[in-house]
């Protein structure tokens, strides 16, 4: 099964510590979304990224996040000095560069 | 303008019932308009889209209606069925993707 494949599943971090959040697109998808689900809230976008390329980071934090989707390897999203308000559901999505996206399974961070 | 308006919260439907959820939009930009089952735990998995050039788009028990005039669209479960039990999120689209919050669907056995 080719589909999105996200690492880990769950991540357990204590505040102040970095979470890496790993996603590795569809066979032959070049194009990566990142999106961030509170508890009984809808996903809210954070950022679109191409190989090599950041298209659209405006729904980033302007402090302590950061994402990149390198030439070879998975897109990884990166949250420095995490604290308590950054736990919730983080979705990969990935696409071909036309409209439909693709989801993962997504990470879910909690931060202690 | 960003936003995408979504009702109910919550539906409970019997089995075999018909569930009816609705979205609204402001941005008359938006040319793509998807929805997403989402089960407990997992990731949203898209159950069916529409463009703004068709009015309705049907497939199996699931059906878009489409009001470009009133920016309105619904998604319609026919014989709806204890395993449609999910979240289900609409969303808007001219490059990236606006969420709705989601409707949380119940369907009675």
């Amino acid at each position: 099964n080719a589909g999105v494949m996200q690492n880990p599943r769950h991540l357990v971090r204590r505040r102040g510590q970095e979470a890496r959040l790993r996603c590795s697109p569809m066979k032959g998808h070049s194009h990566v979304y990142w999106y961030r689900q509170l508890p009984e809230e809808g996903l809210k976008f954070m950022v679109y990224l191409q190989k090599e390329n950041i298209i659209d980071e405006s729904g980033m934090p302007k402090e302590r996040f950061s994402a990149e989707f390198p030439k070879e390897g998975p897109s990884i999203l990166r949250i420095q000095q995490v604290v308590r308000g950054d736990s919730a559901a983080y979705f990969c999505a990935s696409s071909l560069g036309g409209y439909e996206q693709f989801f993962g399974p997504g990470t879910r961070l909690t931060v202690l | 303008q960003q936003q995408v308006k979504q009702s109910p919260q919550s539906l409970i439907v019997q089995k075999g019932g018909i569930s009816i959820i609705n979205c609204a939009y402001e941005n008359t930009a938006f040319d793509y308009f998807p929805w997403y089952q989402q089960f407990p735990g997992k990731g949203p998995a898209l159950l069916i889209a529409i463009r703004p050039d068709v009015s309705e788009k049907k497939e199996g028990r699931f059906t878009i209606s489409f009001n470009k005039s009133a920016k309105q669209f619904s998604l319609h479960i026919m014989d709806s069925q204890p395993g449609d039990s999910a979240t289900y999120f609409c969303a808007a689209s001219w490059d990236k993707y606006i969420f709705g919050t989601g409707t949380r669907l119940k369907v009675l056995a």
